[in-house]
């Protein structure tokens, strides 16, 4: 089982700001990696799925980068928004594993 | 397209009770997942479906849960008998085919409280 480490655990920001969290895992046997967004009450739903070391991915004003062979990914959000309020979720994908392997996820807030 | 479909979204029972929970996939989607996500943690894969072959149950606690996805389609997770420490969202996802190239799309969950 691999293990997946995110932070910060929780954020508060000002509308307008920008912002970005870290995902860290095992460098060895990757083979992907998932950004989820989790409103309350809501699916989880998905951002990325980064495959390539030095991969930038990008959606609206969120981007997303890699690095495999030191083993973390950033996501950046800018210019937050009320509506970017969420749980991020970040998952990765050992080579010869069947399954992901979530973090416990940055809690995102920010404040009108 | 239709997303996936859970039912029921919340539940409350009593430790020793039993409780079952019911996932519909997006149609043509191969692999279902069920996961556990407790509070303060990330979801955790307990089953992992193949058509309606099982691929990994190896966090699956065998002597009090159990799932089936007969025809390759529904899915159904139980509980038998629920303990306290069983209080916990219970997330289905699918997706085209297995392998993590492929992003899951989550259902909406059900959020189970065992008093």
């Amino acid at each position: 089982i691999l293990n997946v480490e995110q932070s910060p655990q929780s954020l508060h920001v000002q509308e307008g700001d920008s912002t970005n969290f870290t995902c860290s895992f095992p460098s060895s046997n990757f083979y992907a990696l998932h950004w989820y967004r989790w409103e309350t009450a809501k699916s989880p739903e998905a951002l990325f799925v980064m495959t390539l070391n030095g991969d930038e991915k990008k959606k609206g004003q969120i981007s997303a980068t890699l690095n495999t062979k030191e083993g973390y990914s950033y996501l950046y959000i800018k210019g937050s928004q009320p509506e970017d309020s969420a749980t991020y979720l970040c998952a990765s994908f050992g080579a010869g594993s069947y399954q992901l392997t979530f973090g416990k996820g940055t809690k995102l807030s920010v404040i009108p | 397209e239709a997303g996936v479909a859970q039912s029921p979204r919340y539940k409350i029972i009593e430790k020793r009770q039993s409780v079952a929970f019911w996932c519909n996939p997006i149609s043509g989607h191969a692999t279902l997942y069920w996961y556990q996500q407790i509070l303060g943690q990330g979801p955790k894969l307990l089953i992992q479906f193949q058509n309606n072959g099982v691929v990994d149950d190896s966090q699956l606690p065998k002597d009090r849960f159990s799932a089936e996805r007969l025809k390759g389609v529904d899915s159904t997770l139980k509980i038998q008998p629920a303990k306290l420490e069983d209080s916990a969202v219970y997330l289905c996802a699918s997706t085209l085919a297995g392998g993590g190239h492929y992003e899951q799309y989550f259902g909406p969950g059900t959020r189970l409280t065992v008093t």
